[in-house]
């Protein structure tokens, strides 16, 4: 069975780091491109990011582009977003999910002062 | 970037009925659409890939039809437990984009 777990959210202050990681188990993970995407309070889903299996090939979305960054380490079936001046509209609902195939349960973010 | 126009964005309706949720994109995405059902508790779930391509465990009365940048899923004949958020999702290109959702609420 696929399983998703992130891991590493909570409060933040504007212009503050904070790193998730998303721990996968069930499938082999090197072989997968692996996706972030978010949701804010009472929002939709938006896209994050992409990471292809070997992290050869990267994307982002316009909103976080040179603030965030995606990374995975196979051996270690994990993935990574390091967010960095982080801003109030970051404050989402963060799912790692397997191509976007499986989703995690998510892990929350709030930036506020 | 392509953007997702998906319809209705409330759909009302009863246990047993027909409905159809459409999701149009602004150009042609080659069939590489997803639908995703995601429950209050924020659980999400793929239950149609590749525009009809039915998700493993996903009961049949769920379906996907499409092409170009007309695509819809239907649900034949609901159950209590379909009452939910859908989104559709492109992935023809980048930035991979979804559908701003449609909440099916029991009438």
């Amino acid at each position: 069975e696929v399983q998703l777990v992130e891991s590493g959210g909570g409060l933040v202050q504007p212009g503050r780091s904070l790193k998730l990681s998303c721990l996968a188990s069930g499938f082999t993970f090197s072989n997968y491109g692996m996706n972030w995407i978010r949701q804010a309070p009472g929002k939709g889903l938006e896209w994050v990011a992409s990471i292809s299996s070997s992290s050869s090939y990267i994307y982002y979305a316009d909103t976080v582009k040179g603030r965030f960054t995606i990374s995975r380490d196979n051996a270690k079936n994990t993935l990574y977003l390091q967010m960095t001046s982080l801003r109030s509209e970051d404050t989402a609902l963060y799912y790692c999910a397997s191509g976007v195939a499986s989703w995690g349960q998510g892990v929350m973010v709030t930036v506020s002062s | 970037d392509i953007q997702l126009t998906q319809s209705p964005s409330t759909l009302p309706a009863s246990l047993g009925e027909r409905v159809t949720i459409s999701c149009r994109a602004s150009q042609s995405i080659s069939n590489s659409l997803n639908w995703y059902q995601q429950k209050p508790d924020g659980t999400v779930k793929r239950l149609i890939y590749s525009t009809s391509t039915l998700e493993s465990g996903v009961p049949s009365r769920f379906s996907g039809s499409g092409s170009g940048t007309d695509y819809s899923l239907s649900i034949s004949s609901l159950e209590s437990e379909d009452f939910a958020m859908y989104y559709c999702l492109q992935y023809a290109t980048y930035p991979y984009t979804f559908g701003a959702g449609t909440k099916l609420e029991l009438k």
